[in-house]
């Protein structure tokens, strides 16, 4: 298995809070990915990285923002959580080849 | 129109027969790839391919470019295969993804 962990893997908080999720890999992977899953929805990239310190926005990126100081970690914060952000968020990781690895996920419930 | 569609959304099978899920694209890809979620679970990469057919154990996917086409079967089905099955194409790292077939497989 490829070495990519997400932490934590649950968490409830309230709105309005920050929230700080984290990926981490051991590939040495260039590219890093944040995307959402929710019912009806396939998943939806919010941010990736091609770098350390490069990143960008995808699809739904409203509300996060993210940052990668070193080539294993990939943070996402939500900077005062809404319910709507209420999801299942995978982390991915990709080198050269294009195949992609995937984290367990992170719950997150915001009540 | 989605850039991945995927067929059928839901599929029911009785334990050993031969499952098809399909998937068209509408983008320029570099690769396919075709990924397993368990109930609850991760994501895992079972195939990438850009070319022809790759087979695993009872899965075998299949990618035709021209037609902008691509297969997963499951030979010999089995309770365990039930799952949730993504069709996701990607360009320079780039990874569309379809909205899954949810496959289950009764004993």
């Amino acid at each position: 298995d490829a070495g990519i962990t997400q932490s934590p893997r649950h968490k409830v908080t309230e709105t309005g809070t920050p929230v700080t999720l984290r990926c981490h890999q051991t590939e040495n992977h260039r590219y890093m990915y944040w995307y959402r899953q929710d019912p009806g929805h396939g998943l939806r990239l919010i941010h990736y990285s091609y770098g350390v310190k490069d990143t960008d926005k995808g699809e739904v990126s409203d509300g996060y923002s993210v940052s990668r100081s070193k080539t294993e970690d990939f943070l996402l914060t939500l900077e005062s959580a809404t319910s709507s952000q209420t999801s299942v968020y995978f982390c991915a990781i990709s080198g050269n080849s294009e195949e992609a690895f995937f984290g367990q996920g992170t719950r997150l419930t915001v009540v | 129109k989605n850039e991945v569609e995927q067929s059928p959304q839901n599929l029911t099978a009785q334990e050993g027969e031969f499952i098809t899920i399909n998937c068209s694209y509408s983008v320029g890809i570099s690769a396919l790839h075709w990924l397993q979620q368990h109930p609850g679970g991760g994501i895992v990469s079972l195939f990438m391919l850009s070319s022809g057919k790759k087979k695993h154990g009872r899965l075998i996917a299949t990618i035709n470019i021209q037609e902008k086409h691509s297969s997963l079967h499951i030979t010999a089905s089995h309770p365990r295969d039930s799952a949730v099955y993504i069709c996701a194409v990607s360009n320079n790292n780039d990874m569309r993804f379809g909205a899954g077939t949810r496959l289950t497989v009764k004993p």
